[in-house]
């Protein structure tokens, strides 16, 4: 167990709507990140927080945000669901940032399938 | 860019073979490697980290790499597989000091009795 909690496990959802992911970052851990693992697309890094503060953005789409609130948790929404966007949802935390010397670890994941 | 390429989709080992996942990498500076592995139905469980030092790096469930500068190769090496090796293992590489990992493809490893 990496003491990431990532809820929920599955979500099946119809096109166009939203939904939302939900992570719980290793206690003391103050940054997030999030990873989409689709089969054509592999692991791409989506967004990254730091206590509250968003710190890196990667291949996010604009359909898609997410934020990190004061208790560390963070959420990503998902809106106006394609069927493209079906894919396993990660979310990682790591202890601190600026420092190399740290690794991530990661949740189960939340697998989203859109139909 | 920093980035890590594993070369080959599936490795096929008999248990108790030697097992070796490959990994090569691109990076500007010093290279930060990782290896992480996904069980089916799994998160990604970290497995061993190259940051500086040793070119040998030791980690969890038996599992070694080894750093090669000259030949920007971070290949991950197990000396006996065991069936429970099966899964799909993952290279990647720190692209900024903030923690974001640049990942490679990944590598199936199928381990039969």
């Amino acid at each position: 167990d990496s003491g990431v909690t990532q809820t929920p496990k599955h979500l099946i959802t119809a096109t166009g709507q939203r939904v939302t992911l939900r992570c719980s970052p290793r206690s003391g851990d103050l940054s997030v990140y999030w990873y989409q693992q689709s089969l054509d697309q592999g692991l791409q890094f989506l967004i990254q927080y730091y206590n509250g503060e968003e710190r890196a953005k990667g291949n996010i789409l604009e359909r898609f945000s997410a934020q990190q609130f004061p208790d560390l948790h963070s959420e990503l929404n998902l809106s106006s669901l394609e069927l493209g966007d079906s894919a396993l949802y990660f979310c990682a935390s790591s202890t601190l940032s600026g420092t190399v010397n740290t690794e991530a670890f990661f949740g189960q994941g939340t697998r989203l399938t859109v139909v | 860019a920093q980035s890590v390429a594993q070369p080959e989709d599936q490795v096929n080992v008999a248990e108790g073979n030697p097992l070796t996942v490959k990994c090569t990498y691109s990076v500007s500076g010093n290279p930060y490697l990782f290896w992480y592995v996904q069980y089916p139905n799994r998160g990604l469980q970290f497995l061993l980290k190259y940051i500086t030092g040793d070119n040998l790096v030791k980690g969890s469930y038996g599992f070694e790499a080894e750093f090669n500068k000259s030949q920007t190769s971070f290949h991950l090496k197990k000396p006996s597989a065991l069936v429970s090796d099966s899964a799909l293992y993952f290279c990647a590489v720190l692209t900024d000091s903030w923690g974001k990992l640049q990942f490679g493809a990944g590598t199936q490893v199928v381990v039969t009795p």
